[in-house]
């Protein structure tokens, strides 16, 4: 069974920096390109980044280019998405997601994230 | 730009709803529904406008090519009652835009 288990969210001023984690398991973490998706207080989904299987091609929403780094470890089957310049709109429940197809097939639970003073 | 109506949906257990979904340029075949409960994750429903992810129950039925797409449910389950999003994945790499959402609530 996939298992896609997200952590490091918190409350962080505005301007600052957080490193999210999703430790991913039941599946070929390798094999597999990987994503991360947000989704603000009541709001919509939105995706964020994804990576390739080897992490050689990595792809952003505008919003967080420049800012948000994604990276993996397939050795250690972690996928990570580190966060700086944090703006007050970058607010949200970040999930780490499966991506295959184009598609997101897995997801994990989520991990809230809070950007305020 | 993902467009889905109705924002809201009131309907009762039994019934059969549709929810729409129109893109602003053609997808072709290339839109996925998913459905997301309070407080946990979304699940894929349905992709290439029509197949049914393995798993997800028959009354589940999707249809649509090109600009306009719709997710079908033919007869509502008290498990049913969630929120609907569209997702386009027409190009690659990206974007991979989702649409507003649909809140499908008990009448």
């Amino acid at each position: 069974e996939v298992q896609l288990v997200e952590s490091g969210g918190g409350l962080v001023q505005p301007g600052g920096s957080l490193r999210l984690s999703c430790a991913a398991s039941g599946f070929a973490f390798s094999n597999s390109w990987m994503a991360w998706v947000r989704q603000a207080p009541g709001k919509g989904l939105e995706w964020v980044a994804n990576i390739k299987q080897d992490g050689s091609q990595f792809y952003y929403m505008d919003a967080v280019k420049g800012r948000f780094i994604i990276s993996r470890d397939n050795a250690n089957n972690s996928l990570y998405l580190q966060m700086s310049s944090l703006r007050g709109e970058d607010s949200a429940v970040y999930f780490c997601a499966t991506w295959e197809l184009r598609l997101f097939t897995s997801w994990g639970q989520g991990t809230l994230v809070t950007v305020s003073s | 730009q993902m467009t889905q109506s109705p924002s809201t949906l009131s309907a009762s257990v039994g019934d059969r709803v549709t929810i729409t979904c129109r893109a602003s340029h053609s997808l072709r075949d290339w839109l996925a529904w998913y459905q997301q409960k309070p407080g946990k994750a979304p699940k894929l429903l349905i992709y290439d406008a029509s197949r049914l992810q393995s798993g997800v129950p028959s009354r589940f039925s999707g249809s649509g090519s090109g600009t306009e797409f719709s997710l079908t449910i033919s007869s509502l389950q008290p498990e049913d009652f969630a929120t609907y999003y569209c997702q386009q994945y027409d190009r690659f790499p990206m974007p991979y835009t989702f649409g507003q959402g649909t809140k499908l609530e008990i009448k």
